[in-house]
């Protein structure tokens, strides 16, 4: 099972920064959280991972909670092309190559 | 850097055949996983092939095999096909086993669609 809650869906208007949480209330100190967002029917796109410290880099921010039990991707100005199904993954380091899937959120971003 | 690809995109097959599917990883990826994606069950880890060996594997039958070759392309097979194995299938690339500390961030390819009538 996923370890990660996200809701279903969401809207954003465009140009507005969108605001997708996720919560991992059940991570462990040796895991990362990782985003993924899936554009209808294609390969899952790599955003962006963190542990513990934000990160930013040329498509989003991460903002992780202290306590690590939730995070926050924002997407700074999100563009039509934003429209998609957004993955929160807690990495399972010793399960090797596994990425557990959850339903994530399908995020629509509206003229 | 070329992306991670994935040979063919569309397969169709009739029940009772099999399928070889094959992946090309990013150049220097050693790691090769696969999944499958389908609407009822969502995205789920197949395996996982370093070294052209399985270092990890997700709950499925025994019908679903793959192999890794010394230049890290991948195939997966599946035999008997059933109805049920129609899905997209993605395989993902990273730089290293992706055991331990976070590393080895995956990247997928653009996934084969099976459809099996």
């Amino acid at each position: 099972d996923a370890k990660t809650t996200q809701p279903p869906s969401m809207d954003c208007a465009e140009g507005r920064a969108a605001n997708l949480p996720c919560n991992h209330s059940t991570i462990s100190g040796n895991e990362y959280v990782y985003w993924y967002r899936q554009i209808h029917s294609q390969g899952p796109q790599y955003i962006i991972h963190g542990l513990k410290n934000n990160e930013t880099n040329e498509m989003a921010s991460l903002i992780i909670t202290e306590d690590r039990k939730s995070s926050t991707l924002i997407l700074p100005h999100a563009t039509l092309r934003d429209t998609a199904v957004y993955y929160c993954i807690v990495r399972v380091d010793n399960q090797g190559g596994k990425l557990i899937f959850g339903q994530g959120t399908e995020l629509s971003v509206k003229p | 850097k070329a992306g991670v690809t994935q040979t063919p995109r569309y397969l169709i097959k009739t029940r009772g055949q099999q399928v070889t599917l094959s992946c090309s990883p990013i150049s220097g990826h050693r790691s090769v996983s696969w999944y499958q994606q389908t609407p009822g069950q969502g995205l789920q880890f197949l395996f996982e092939y370093f070294s052209e060996t399985q270092r990890n594997k997700g709950n499925f039958p025994g019908r679903f095999s793959g192999r890794q070759f010394s230049n890290s392309r991948s195939e997966m097979n599946v035999s008997t096909l059933e109805l049920g194995d129609s899905a997209l299938y993605l395989c993902a690339s990273s730089s290293t086993s992706t055991s331990g500390g976070g590393r080895g961030t995956q990247y997928f390819g653009p996934g084969t669609r099976l459809t099996v009538l």
